[in-house]
């Protein structure tokens, strides 16, 4: 059974850190690998996806890696700003294409 | 273009009520998701639909029935409400093309089951 585990569970830095954000998951055979943010009683919102041939995928200040053999991604964000505070979550597609598995998320707190 | 949009936001019931979660979309996405979230864990998938007229089981399904009459139309019953189901329930979709792309999410149901 494929888990997804987000570690940590919460983090606060000050404004300007830059900070990674680590997901693992137990079976490697995925489709793909997305960190989604979520905002306090609001929607998830797509950040980065990576496909399950891929390396790793930037956005601005976002950087996702994805080393599917070891069953690890990364969220990179660089220079950090308050309005970057919100949960987020990495989700894996399993390879039936309709089954996405979610960590629990890690609640992300900048400082100003 | 309003995206994904549930109905209701907020809803409180009584442990045996039913009720219905309305989801719509109009982005024309073929491929829509019924997913709840409880504290400390991940989203999980409830149901979920392929096309107008089909439904699965997603990874927890007790309790609950879909119907996607509609295409842009997902619906979410609680037959008979357990105190199990107080949950935030969030519908999404995506296209459906051969290759995944990411799912849209709506703003999310808070139900409590009292």
């Amino acid at each position: 059974k494929q888990e997804v585990t987000q570690i940590p569970a919460a983090l606060s830095v000050p404004e300007g850190e830059n900070l990674v954000l680590n997901c693992s998951f137990t079976d490697s055979a995925i489709y793909n690998l997305q960190w989604f943010r979520q905002d306090p009683g609001k929607g998830l919102t797509s950040l980065l996806l990576i496909q399950s041939s891929q390396r790793e995928q930037t956005s601005g200040r976002l950087n996702a890696s994805l080393d599917k053999s070891s069953g690890r991604s990364t969220l990179y964000i660089a220079a950090s700003q308050p309005g970057d505070s919100a949960t987020y979550l990495c989700a894996v597609t399993l390879y039936n294409n309709n089954d996405m598995r979610f960590g629990a998320g890690t609640r992300l707190t900048v400082k100003p | 273009n309003a995206g994904v949009t549930q109905t209701p936001k907020f809803r409180v019931l009584k442990t045996g009520q039913s009720m219905t979660l309305l989801c719509a979309q109009d982005m024309n996405h073929e491929y829509m998701y019924w997913y709840r979230q409880d504290p400390g864990m991940g989203l999980r998938l409830i149901h979920y639909s392929v096309g107008e007229g089909t439904t699965a089981k997603g990874e927890v399904p007790d309790g609950y029935n879909v119907s996607r009459l509609k295409k842009q139309n997902f619906l979410l019953g609680l037959e008979s409400a357990a105190p199990s189901q107080t949950s935030v329930y969030f519908c999404a979709s995506s296209p459906g093309t051969e290759y995944q792309e990411t799912q849209y999410f709506g703003p999310g149901t808070r139900l409590l089951v009292l």
